[in-house]
């Protein structure tokens, strides 16, 4: 069945290594999205793509990169630039945009905790 | 600057009663908004969404309001059962726009048996 899945669900990491979150769907939606939720805050927007070969810095890009190569994949890289990488990280993806409103979808999130 | 505001950080009701979760905005660009729910270590799930051509929109027990005028809408949840226990996050968007939707930092709902 259709859905989003994110791999590992877990995820530690010694400080000053790169990690890379992966995040796959099958929905054929067009629209990727990575977010980062810490305790008691909202969804904060870190990079999305609204299609293959191209994307957008969010909010809070900075120490983080993607790569969107192919339409199902949208991998996530925290790299030792980052200074507070230890949060949840939440993948979405949404129908092709502009058309009218459509929901995103999440998928489960990886806890990533830095050492 | 938050854009999307949910200023209850929690909020306890008890079993059948209504529950009612309120979200502020202040961008008068969005067009639509959304009620998203979210399990603790769970992505969250769409619940409802309002286009703003509409002040309100039904589905089962979910009922969101949204009063243009002052930017601010509402979910009610009636009755309410202990299963509705969840952080609920707020969202706007902008229809045919960037496709960026803007959270709310969330309200933790209990409810009580």
């Amino acid at each position: 069945d259709g859905g989003i899945t994110q791999s590992p669900k877990y995820l530690f990491r010694k400080e000053g290594q790169n990690v890379t979150l992966s995040c796959e769907q099958n929905l054929n939606h067009d629209a990727m999205y990575w977010y980062r939720q810490d305790p008691g805050q909202g969804l904060r927007l870190i990079y999305y793509s609204q299609i293959v070969n191209d994307f957008q810095k969010g909010d809070i890009a900075e120490g983080y990169s993607v790569s969107r190569e192919k339409k199902e994949s949208f991998p996530l890289t925290v790299t030792s630039a980052q200074k507070n990488p230890t949060a949840f990280y939440l993948c979405a993806s949404s129908i092709f945009p502009g058309r009218s409103y459509n929901e995103q979808f999440f998928g489960p999130g990886t806890r990533l905790t830095v050492l | 600057d938050q854009q999307v505001k949910q200023n209850s950080p929690s909020l306890s009701v008890q079993e059948g009663r209504i529950s009612i979760l309120n979200c502020d905005y202040t961008n008068s660009m969005f067009d639509y908004f959304l009620w998203y729910k979210k399990y603790p270590a769970e992505g969250p799930t769409f619940l409802i969404s309002i286009s703003s051509i509409k002040d309100k929109n039904e589905d089962g027990r979910f009922t969101v309001f949204l009063n243009k005028s002052a930017k601010h809408l509402s979910l009610h949840i009636v009755p309410s059962q202990p299963g509705d226990s969840a952080v609920y996050f707020c969202a706007a968007g902008t229809q045919g726009g960037s496709e960026k939707l803007v959270f709310g930092k969330g309200t933790k709902l209990t409810v009580n048996p």
